[in-house]
């Protein structure tokens, strides 16, 4: 059973504060993702990386980073956390880049106060 | 990313077909997909169909696929109250370097 999580369900942190989101995935996937979900907005992709070390920018990077150093976890990282990233965060991993299926974490709800 | 649309919001009747709808613009998707997310969770794969198909079948689920109006739908036979859920229609293609592209979502809500 393919598994990717999550390091936490929600998390709270204040403006300014540095945040790191953290996602691990099980099954020796090449590619990861992170998106966010808004209401109305559907789940849009920040940033993705197909291998080790490598990362690309998605459709919506700005006051975002990531992070991978080794092929199961991928990390978001958030410089200094403004309000309007209050969101619920989602990663993925997928084991090829033409692929049938994307495995999802439970995602992580994150309010920025 | 490609565009990828589909309606917010369905109310169906217990026992009733769903049908969701999605266009998207990519005229070079190979592969078109539909997401279920139950609340609280992560995304979840229904069901896929290549885009050289036209229809897909899997249980109660049938994916229809026009490709020269680059319309989707996914119809729900006999709904049951444990289909409300959020459903993503999702599409993966060339002109995207393959990375999946969501529509907004479409919240299916079951009533008794």
């Amino acid at each position: 059973d393919v598994k990717v999580t999550q390091s936490s369900r929600y998390l709270v942190k204040r403006t300014g504060e540095k945040v790191f989101l953290e996602c691990v995935q099980d099954m020796d996937h090449e590619n990861m993702f992170w998106y966010r979900q808004d209401p109305g907005l559907g789940l849009r992709l920040i940033y993705f990386s197909y291998d080790v070390k490598m990362k690309e920018k998605g459709d919506i990077p700005e006051g975002y980073s990531v992070s991978r150093e080794k092929k199961e976890r991928f990390s978001l990282i958030l410089e200094s956390a403004s309000t309007n990233q209050t969101s619920m965060y989602l990663c993925a991993s997928s084991g090829n880049r033409v692929t049938t299926e994307a495995f999802f974490g439970q995602g992580t709800r994150l309010t920025v106060v | 990313g490609e565009d990828v649309e589909q309606s917010l919001f369905l109310s169906v009747r217990e026992g009733d077909s769903s049908v969701i709808n999605c266009t998207y613009t990519d005229s070079s998707s190979t592969y078109l997909y539909w997401y279920k997310q139950e609340p609280g969770a992560g995304l979840q794969l229904l069901t896929y169909i290549f885009s050289n198909m036209d229809m897909k079948q899997d249980q109660r689920l049938t994916v229809l696929l026009n490709k020269k109006d680059k319309h989707l739908s996914l119809r729900i036979a006999d709904t049951q109250t444990g289909d409300s859920a959020i459903y993503f229609c999702a599409e993966i293609g060339r002109s995207n370097d393959y990375k999946l592209s969501f529509g907004a979502g479409t919240t299916v809500t079951v009533r008794a």
